[in-house]
C-alpha cells in the first residue's frame, strides 16, 4: 500500500495568514492526489483533487500543487472556518489511502 | 438535495455481525461508484472498499477483506456493508460517499453511522 505522510501533524495560525501544508508519497503517484477538510463530528469535504483541481464550491483561496510524490495544499488567507483537520488522499492505486491529518488551530 | 444517509450502526459483541445501508437521494446512484470509509474514535481516515455501478466489481482495504462485503441494489437506490468477525479495532464511524466520475475521489459523504465493537 502506498503511504501517506503529511506535515506537519498540528499547526497553529491566525486568520489572515497564508498555511501550507504538505503531503508526501511513499512512491510516485503522478498527479492523483485529493485534499479533504474535516471538522468535528462531520464528514470530510472534499476541496481539491488531481493534485490541484478545486472541486465546485470550495473558496480559491484553497490552491493545491505537486505531482509525483510531494504535494501541497496552500491556504491563501485564513478564514474563521478554515480551522479543521486536513487530509490528503491518493487514488493512484488500490488500496486507496490517505495522510494521517493536519490539524489546523488557532493561535 | 443530493444525499447520503447510512443506517445500521449500534454495539456489538467481538466475533459478531452487522449490516450497514447507505440510503441514496438526489443524484443517479446507478451511474456512481460508491465506497466505504471509516473513523476510529480520535483518528484518521481509512477507506475500507469500493463498488462499479453495477456491482461488477469490488476492492477491499486488506484489513477487512474476507470479513467485509460491500454491496448494492441499484433499484433501491442503496449501498450497503455486510461486517462479520467484528474485532474491537472495527470500532469506528463508518461514512459511505460517493466517487466522482472517473475517478476515486469523494464528493458526497452521508453524516456516519457509529459501530462499537465491544463484550
Amino acid at each position: 500500500a502506498i503511504r501517506m505522510t503529511q506535515s506537519p501533524s498540528s499547526l497553529s495560525a491566525s486568520t489572515g495568514d497564508r498555511v501550507t501544508i504538505t503531503c508526501r508519497a511513499s512512491q510516485g503517484i503522478n498527479s492523483y492526489l485529493a485534499w479533504y477538510q474535516q471538522k468535528p463530528g462531520k464528514a470530510p469535504k472534499l476541496l481539491i483533487y488531481a493534485a490541484s483541481t478545486l472541486h465546485s464550491g470550495v473558496p480559491s483561496r484553497f490552491s493545491g500543487s505537486g505531482s509525483g510524490t510531494d504535494f501541497t495544499l496552500t491556504i491563501s488567507c485564513l478564514q474563521s472556518e478554515d480551522f479543521a483537520t486536513y487530509y490528503c488522499q491518493q487514488y493512484y492505486s488500490y488500496p486507496i489511502t490517505y495522510g494521517q491529518g493536519t490539524r489546523l488551530e488557532i493561535k | 438535495e443530493v444525499q447520503l444517509v447510512e443506517s445500521g450502526g449500534g454495539l456489538v459483541q467481538p466475533g459478531g455481525s452487522l449490516r450497514l445501508s447507505c440510503a441514496a437521494s438526489g443524484f443517479t446512484f446507478s451511474s456512481s461508484w460508491m465506497s466505504w470509509v471509516r473513523q476510529a474514535p480520535g483518528k484518521g481516515l481509512e477507506w475500507l472498499a469500493n463498488i462499479k455501478l453495477d456491482g461488477s466489481e469490488k476492492y477491499y482495504v486488506d484489513s477487512v477483506k474476507g470479513r467485509f462485503t460491500i454491496s448494492r441494489d441499484n433499484a433501491k437506490n442503496s449501498l450497503y456493508l455486510q461486517m462479520n468477525s467484528l474485532r474491537a479495532e472495527d470500532t469506528a464511524v463508518y461514512y459511505c460517499a460517493r466517487s466522482l466520475p472517473g475517478k476515486n475521489v469523494f464528493d458526497i459523504w452521508g453524516q456516519g453511522t457509529m459501530v462499537t465493537v465491544s463484550s
